[in-house]
């Protein structure tokens, strides 16, 4: 069935450093892919997201990247602050569905 | 910024009890949406609604749920008879639309979850 895997579960870096947070899909027909930050005590906020016809889109300091042919898609947070300290989740979607498969969730801590 | 709201944000029930939890999705959204997360497991959709009907479900979604859209501002979900692995954070999620037919392009807004404990 369909699946998403997304590593590393948890990710420490220093502040100012990059956090790169990796997912794998396994629907070829896939063609959305958001990302989402939950917060303590909060739901998943979307951070960014890219669709299919693209490859990179960038939003300030986080970018996400996608490879089809892998059918891979990645993460990049840089210049990371405390306040990005969360859990971060990639999703997968299909047109003619409704559902998002989420990965397993990555719990990123940056150090001060 | 509108928000989805949800309540209660725990609750507790004994094995066996029917809970409703509650979701107030942000006002102009159409597309209805619940998940849940058990402990240190994926988020895993439930189900979604949209015009007053189920659109998709998944197998997790048996008999034992049930979807309501009461009024014009709630949506509800309902287990009838709970069991211990019911225990889970529950997330509603709406969109305003669906999006264009071939690709999806609008993204779901979450609530904050009812964490529901079943003993």
């Amino acid at each position: 069935g369909e699946n998403v895997e997304q590593h590393p579960s948890t990710l420490s870096v220093q502040e100012g450093d990059s956090a790169v947070i990796k997912c794998t899909y396994s629907d070829s027909a896939s063609n959305y892919f958001p990302w989402y930050k939950q917060e303590l005590g909060k739901g998943p906020q979307l951070i960014i997201d890219i669709r299919s016809n693209v490859g990179e889109k960038k939003d300030q300091r986080i970018a996400v990247t996608l490879n089809k042919t892998a059918k891979h898609f990645s993460l990049h947070i840089t210049e990371t602050q405390p306040e990005d300290s969360a859990v971060y989740f990639c999703a997968a979607s299909t047109s003619g569905t409704y559902k998002y498969i989420f990965g397993t969730g990555t719990r990123l801590k940056v150090l001060a | 910024e509108p928000e989805v709201t949800q309540t209660p944000s725990h609750q507790v029930t004994q094995m066996g009890q029917e809970v409703i939890l509650r979701c107030v999705p942000i006002s102009n959204h159409l597309y209805f949406y619940w998940y849940r997360q058990i402990l240190g497991q994926k988020v895993e959709f439930l189900v979604s609604f949209y015009n007053n009907e189920i659109s998709e479900k998944s197998e997790i979604f048996d008999d034992q749920f049930s979807v309501e859209r009461p009024d014009g501002s709630n949506f509800t979900l309902k287990i009838r008879s709970t069991k211990l692995e019911d225990s889970a954070m529950y997330f509603c999620a709406s969109t305003k639309d669906r999006g264009h037919l071939l690709i999806n392009t609008d993204t779901q807004y979450f609530g904050p979850g009812t964490r529901l404990t079943v003993l």
